[in-house]
């Protein structure tokens, strides 16, 4: 059984052009995150929700929007997407994630987007 | 300002050897420290986590360190495999479960 699993697992599209990702975890984790790895394998933060809350809202531009319908599920909607935005991009989920915690992360496989 | 760093970023050894991939963090205030796995055209598997009040953690041919004071961690991988080549990532921990990760040491073990 896939613990973190993110759909699609390959996206190309063109410019300007809306998509979404989506990601789901199986664990009954509280903590769901977005990280982008850029073509020099820089993984960064995006976005963390906590029980359906965001928590953590790195610098992003507001093009990226993350919706949390339930806990297990984190998606990741871009409008207008840009050449800059290409990249892989990692969900993840940890059992609590607030302040103080040390809990490990689990990460999904990744989706690799693509703009044309 | 949080930032990790690794070095080497590309390391080739023959097979049986033992080797360090070293990584270091400009702010002590992490709560633990964390090494990856990364394989092509996949996801991080966790290999070890230590804790700011731990000194090291084993697992395995593994054993991972933590130098909170000098802002270094090593990991030391004994008697190195062909499988075990792959992008190894630390990440550092603070507050709130930011996680900084590093550029990753790119291993390659030939048989």
């Amino acid at each position: 059984d896939t613990a973190v699993s993110q759909t699609p697992k390959y996206l190309v599209t063109q410019m300007g052009n809306d998509k979404s990702i989506k990601c789901e975890q199986n664990l009954g984790h509280d903590t769901m995150y977005w990280y982008k790895q850029d073509s020099k394998k820089f993984l960064k933060i995006m976005f963390s929700y906590n029980n359906k809350e965001l928590i953590i809202n790195e610098t992003v531009p507001n093009r990226f929007s993350p919706k949390s319908p339930d806990k297990a599920h984190l998606n990741l909607h871009i409008n207008s997407l840009e050449l800059g935005d290409s990249a892989v991009y990692f969900c993840a989920s940890s059992q609590r994630g607030l302040a103080g915690s040390t809990d490990t992360q689990y990460f999904g496989p990744g989706t690799r987007l693509t703009v044309l | 300002k949080q930032e990790v760093t690794q070095i080497p970023a590309a390391l080739s050894v023959p097979e049986g050897e033992n080797l360090v991939l070293n990584c270091s963090f400009t702010d002590s205030a992490i709560y633990n420290l964390q090494w990856f796995r990364q394989d092509p055209g996949k996801g991080l598997t966790s290999l070890l986590l230590i804790q700011s009040s731990q000194r090291e953690q084993t697992s395995g041919r593994l054993n991972a360190s933590l130098d909170k004071s000098s802002g270094r961690s090593t990991l030391y991988i004994a008697a190195s495999q062909p499988g075990d080549s792959a992008t190894y990532l630390c990440a550092a921990l603070y507050n709130f479960n930011k996680f900084y990760f590093g550029s990753g040491t790119k291993l390659n073990v030939k048989p």
